[in-house]
């Protein structure tokens, strides 16, 4: 059973544009949603992560909205660039564990 | 920021080969370990969480006499692929966190190969 489900698997921004990932939860007991973002051959960076008490979190033009009562997070990559492009994972905490969506790989086209 | 070094970053052995792939926390004491398995174009799958000083708990599917963990002080912890056949190759991926309620660091991987 997927804990995390990510949307879309796969995404195309012209360079400038606005880049969308959404994620859904099941578990109220998650208390904290981190983003991955991840090269080819390399592990998953920390992005940038948030708590449940807090609906929005924002650094440079990375930013995360959350809607606890929709079980619902999402990143907002502004002003997407090329050297955005690689894959995205979104992630959630329980009980010391981490359960991870299947990833969104963005493209940014120049 | 919290810095996690995997080594090596690509093996290519043999069949029946045992593979050691070393997790390192470079500038924090690591109280529990992550090892994932990553298939081409997919998401992260958790293999086993390992914390300093006891056995590695490995998830469903796992054979824990096949995929030895041992995480022996705070900074360091071990993954043996034992007896490695072509279906074990793969992107292992280590991480690790200072505790309870701290973010998960990731290495850069182990590119696993086995002929």
């Amino acid at each position: 059973q997927q804990q995390v489900k990510q949307s879309p698997q796969s995404l195309i921004v012209q360079k400038g544009g606005i880049s969308i990932i959404n994620c859904a939860y099941e578990n109220t007991a998650f208390d904290y949603f981190p983003w991955y973002q991840q090269f080819p051959g390399k592990g998953p960076a920390l992005l940038i992560a948030i708590r449940p008490d807090v609906s929005e979190k924002k650094e440079g033009r990375f930013t995360i909205s959350f809607n606890k009562s929709a079980k619902q997070f999402s990143l907002h990559i502004m002003d997407s660039q090329p050297g955005d492009s690689a894959t995205y994972f979104c992630a959630a905490r329980g009980s010391n564990q981490f359960y991870f969506g299947t990833g969104t790989s963005l493209t940014v086209i120049p | 920021g919290a810095v996690v070094s995997q080594h090596p970053s690509r093996v290519i052995c043999k069949s029946g080969t045992s593979v050691k792939i070393e997790c390192r926390s470079l500038d924090f004491q690591a109280t529990t370990m992550f090892w994932y398995r990553q298939f081409p174009k997919q998401s992260l799958m958790l293999m086993a969480t390992s914390n300093e000083g006891s056995k590695a708990t490995y998830e469903q599917g796992v054979e824990k006499d096949k995929f030895l963990i041992n995480h022996a002080s705070l900074t360091l912890s071990t993954l043996t692929v034992t007896s490695a056949h072509p279906e074990d190759s793969s992107f292992y991926i280590c991480s690790a966190t200072a505790g309870s309620g701290q973010p998960q660091h990731f290495g850069d991987g182990t590119r696993l190969s086995i002929l």
